[in-house]
């Protein structure tokens, strides 16, 4: 079975500051992707960033890049810039590919961005 | 293009009454998968249907909890008898064929049981 590992609960960041989020999986395939996920207040579930585990160059979307290592299993998020609209719960997600069909998330890590 | 609906956004139940949530797809989507999020917990996936199967059960509680989606409407999540312990945000998502790894999330039903 696959696992997700948010360690951190909570972080606290300051606006226009850098912050990287940490996740860890374990899986015995070869072949998933990963995810970021972004839980605002609304409780709307948004993609945040997407990464193929056979790709090696690190996924990137605007202000946020993740550091995939895939001998490690550690995907981390990082965000930078930070503003205050990037205040919420921030999810990692695992999906095996070649059939797999479920999401297996994190218990996730609640970011505040402070002035 | 709508995304995928989700209704009611909020429910409230008694214990031991039916609760049904209802999920309608973005538009060429086929397959529907519901997730549950328990108070200061990560979503669990529950089930995974295409029309008119289910192909995934793996996390549905065995008992009071069934869903459907039919040739025509929306994807059901039916818990029947509602407990305390059922209160939580249920997410549907849906996807392509063969795409699973691009799942598009509805806004979510919170389902309070008083």
């Amino acid at each position: 079975a696959q696992t997700v590992t948010q360690s951190q609960p909570e972080m606290s960041v300051q606006e226009a500051e850098t912050v990287t989020l940490s996740c860890t999986y374990d899986t015995s395939e070869n072949n998933y992707y990963l995810f970021w996920y972004k839980q605002p207040p609304s409780r709307q579930m948004i993609l945040v960033i997407r990464q193929e585990a056979y790709k090696q160059q690190n996924a990137t979307e605007n202000r946020f890049s993740v550091n995939f290592q895939k001998a490690a299993k550690s995907f981390s998020l990082k965000i930078s810039d930070s503003q205050l609209g990037d205040t919420a719960m921030y999810f990692c997600a695992f999906i095996l590919t070649g059939g797999g069909n479920k999401l297996t998330f994190g218990t996730g890590t609640q970011l505040k961005v402070e002035l | 293009n709508a995304g995928v609906m989700q209704n009611p956004r909020h429910l409230v139940r008694r214990r031991g009454q039916e609760a049904r949530l209802r999920c309608s797809p973005m538009k060429g989507h086929s397959h529907v998968y519901w997730y549950r999020q328990l108070p200061e917990e990560g979503l669990k996936f529950m089930v995974y249907l295409q029309k008119e199967n289910i192909i995934d059960e793996s996390g549905m509680p065995k008992e009071r909890f069934s869903a459907e989606f039919p040739k025509e409407g929306p994807s059901i999540l039916r818990i029947q008898q509602v407990v305390r312990g059922d209160s939580a945000a249920y997410f549907c998502a849906s996807s392509r064929p063969g795409r699973a790894y691009e799942q598009y999330f509805g806004p979510g039903t919170r389902l309070t049981v008083t």
